[in-house]
């Protein structure tokens, strides 16, 4: 079982330039998430879905956008790409009972690590 | 708006030893809490997932409990060894479906 699957590992972007973090899983999990992490900040919620169709606003939402057009991906769009969106981005998928997050566990990608110069 | 704590940040325990982290949090409302394991340079692991109905949950040397009424949870790690250093974090949703972490703790077991 592949799990939750981000891709790149890795990259480098220079300011201004755009780009999408693939995140696909098999499971088939209606709850997905994006995630940055960044020493002494801990994991931020940037975006949310409910299923197919419905994206939220987590924690820290700006600069980023997302869409959910099947249940498998997740992809992540950094608009104009700024040092400050440096970071490990964590993709996590979840089971969901009648559309909200049900009482099973988070599971996550290994992450992809930006560095924006 | 449900903000999580997790106090110590870093932790340094001789081998062997019994350990307690704690996870606290401010909206009581919340369905379940889960414990997760990150290693350096890699993903988070789900260790534990507490529903609210439950008191505690055990796997292996690992015990949660959690206490809706106080805001808090506690890890429990009996007989710890080397390989449990990592980073351990908690995780509590908010009323719409935004799950939150804590900025977690650094563990380091002495050999």
């Amino acid at each position: 079982n592949a799990g939750v699957t981000q891709t790149p590992k890795f990259q480098v972007l220079k300011t201004g330039q755009s780009m999408t973090l693939q995140c696909a899983q098999d499971m088939n999990h209606e709850y997905m998430s994006w995630y940055r992490q960044d020493p002494g900040m801990g994991l931020r919620l940037i975006h949310y879905s409910v299923g197919a169709g419905i994206t939220d606003q987590g924690e820290v939402p700006n600069g980023y956008n997302v869409s959910r057009s099947t249940t498998e991906d997740f992809p992540l769009r950094l608009l104009s790409a700024a040092p400050s969106q440096t970071s490990v981005y964590f993709c996590a998928s979840s089971y969901t009972r009648q559309g909200v997050v049900s009482n099973s566990p988070l599971h996550f990608g290994n992450g992809t690590r930006l560095t924006v110069t | 708006k449900q903000e999580v704590t997790q106090i110590p940040a870093a932790l340094s325990v001789p081998e062997g030893e019994n350990l307690v982290l704690n996870c606290s949090f401010t909206d009581s409302a919340i369905y379940n809490l889960q414990w997760f394991r990150q290693d350096p340079g890699k993903g988070l692991t789900s260790l534990l997932l507490i529903q609210s109905s439950q008191r505690e949950q055990t796997s292996g040397r690992l015990n949660a409990s959690l206490d809706k009424s106080s805001g808090r949870s506690t890890l429990y790690i009996a007989a710890s060894q080397p390989g449990d250093s990592a980073t351990y974090l908690c995780a509590a949703p908010n009323r719409d479906d935004k799950i939150i972490f804590g900025k977690g703790t650094r563990l380091h077991i002495l050999p």
